[in-house]
């Protein structure tokens, strides 16, 4: 199975602030990397696919990078909105499909 | 608007079942694979269970295999989540996710479900 680690586990910033987030698999993956985001309560939410591309109706300041075994996610201004955890999927290894344990921003 | 709906959910004593539903609407059931994807209280997610679109291919995740079935009724357009021999392990909330393929090939999980709690306990 390919483990997915995410860094870092949680993430202290404000509003305004440039913020990266970290996924490493542990085998390469390609680009088969996705990030979701979720809100407590609430469904994740799909943010990027294919490691670089941005879901339809997910605002430009989120943005995807890597290949291989190291992903990055970055927003590139902080609003209130973004305060949630976020987990990165790798679907390389078809069907089981694992997470990160995800990473919670907080403010 | 595509919708998933889950339901179903409850408590359950350990070895006891449940039958988990997803109605879908706003698409066309049929021409997308489905997925169980579930979160424990306070943890992760972690992928359960997939279904083709005609029921062609079905997987499961090692924890579950033996124990849950996954089934899909094209015309109801509805998925479903037979579960037995529950276990406490297996508390948690049940999302049911539909799977699209990007142009490059790759899948990822584009509509979620509100989630349906599953909690196993004496």
């Amino acid at each position: 199975d390919i483990q997915m680690t995410q860094s870092p586990s949680s993430l202290s910033a404000s509003v305004g602030d440039r913020v990266t987030i970290t996924c490493r698999a542990s085998q390469s993956i390609n680009t088969y990397l996705n990030w979701y985001q979720q809100k407590p309560g609430k469904a994740p939410k799909l943010l990027m696919y294919g490691a670089s591309s941005l879901q339809s109706g997910v605002p430009s300041r989120f943005s995807g990078s890597g290949s291989g075994t190291d992903f990055t996610l970055t927003i590139s201004s902080l609003q209130p909105e973004d305060f949630a955890t976020y987990y990165c999927q790798q679907t390389y290894n078809h069907p089981t499909y694992s997470f990160g344990q995800g990473t919670k921003l907080e403010i | 608007e595509v919708q998933l709906v889950e339901s179903g959910g409850g408590l359950v004593k350990p070895g006891g079942s449940l039958r988990l539903s997803c109605a879908a609407s706003g698409f066309t059931f049929s021409d997308y694979g489905m997925n169980w994807v579930r979160q424990a209280p306070g943890k992760g997610l972690a992928w359960v269970s997939s279904i083709t679109t005609s029921s062609g291919y079905i997987y499961y995740a090692d924890s579950v295999k033996g124990r849950f079935t996954i089934s899909r009724d094209n015309a109801k357009n509805s998925l479903y989540l037979q579960m037995n021999s529950l276990r406490a392990a297996d508390t948690a909330v049940y999302y049911c996710a539909r799977v699209r393929v990007g142009s490059s090939g790759w899948p990822y999980f584009d509509f979620w479900g509100q989630g349906s709690l599953v909690t196993v306990s004496s």
